[in-house]
């Protein structure tokens, strides 16, 4: 498995700001994935990491409203620009190892919109 | 119609109990499966994962696949209350994970 971590746990942010959340692992991967999770919904991927290049992100999600970094193999960042009541969400880093079918979550990040 | 089909619950059970959690799909090409835990204010946690058909056991634990029913299970015996949770099946053929949207497990003592 792995050991990761989130930062910030948990957040209440105003309409129209930014919030930059981060993503440490304990170890080198290869991948790594965000996530939204609403509540009564499936956790719907936001993007996929990539080291050393431009995330991938899956329809509905755009980079200009996600922005993701990945300085390198340990870490990366989520942010959620120009907030609005809608984007409220645990949003989830995850990791592969081996495979994008074991992954491996970190606790998330609980965000309000007001 | 969702790729993968979850009741939400609530399931509430006494402790001791066996307890049986489904999810139906509807790709054929899923190929991998696994069921995750989450605990309240908590990310998920992979339990089990399974390759294809069949049953795998892990302690209390089992996850049973039947792909020719595209229907997946996942036995608790003996349940306990730390297995109030909710349990969300996930599954994949090569690329993204598609997740159920979880069962809320409550185990009463």
């Amino acid at each position: 498995s792995a050991v990761i971590s989130q930062k910030p746990s948990r957040d209440i942010c105003q309409r129209g700001t930014s919030l930059t959340i981060q993503c440490q692992v304990d170890s080198q991967v290869t991948m790594m994935f965000w996530y939204r999770q609403q509540p009564g919904q499936s956790l719907t991927l936001i993007a996929t990491a990539n080291q050393g290049s431009e995330a991938t992100y899956e329809s509905g999600f755009v980079i200009d409203k996600f922005p993701i970094s990945r300085p390198n193999l340990t870490f990366s960042t989520l942010t959620v620009s120009n907030m609005s009541p809608e984007d409220s969400s645990i949003y989830l880093c995850s990791v592969g190892r081996g495979g994008r079918e074991t992954q491996y979550f970190g606790p998330g990040t609980r965000l309000l919109v007001l | 119609q969702k790729e993968v089909e979850q009741d939400p619950g609530p399931l509430s059970v006494p402790e001791g109990a066996i307890v049986s959690l489904n999810c139906t799909y509807s790709n054929s090409a899923f190929q991998y499966f696994m069921w995750y835990r989450q605990y309240s204010r908590k990310g998920p946690e992979l339990l089990m994962y399974t390759y294809s058909s069949g049953n795998k056991e892990d302690g209390r634990f089992t996850a049973q696949v039947d792909k020719s029913s595209k229907y997946i299970s996942l036995f608790i015996r003996d349940s306990q209350p730390s297995d109030s949770a909710t349990y969300l099946c996930a599954m994949t053929g090569a690329n993204n994970l598609f997740f159920g949207t979880g069962t809320r497990l409550t185990v009463i003592p």
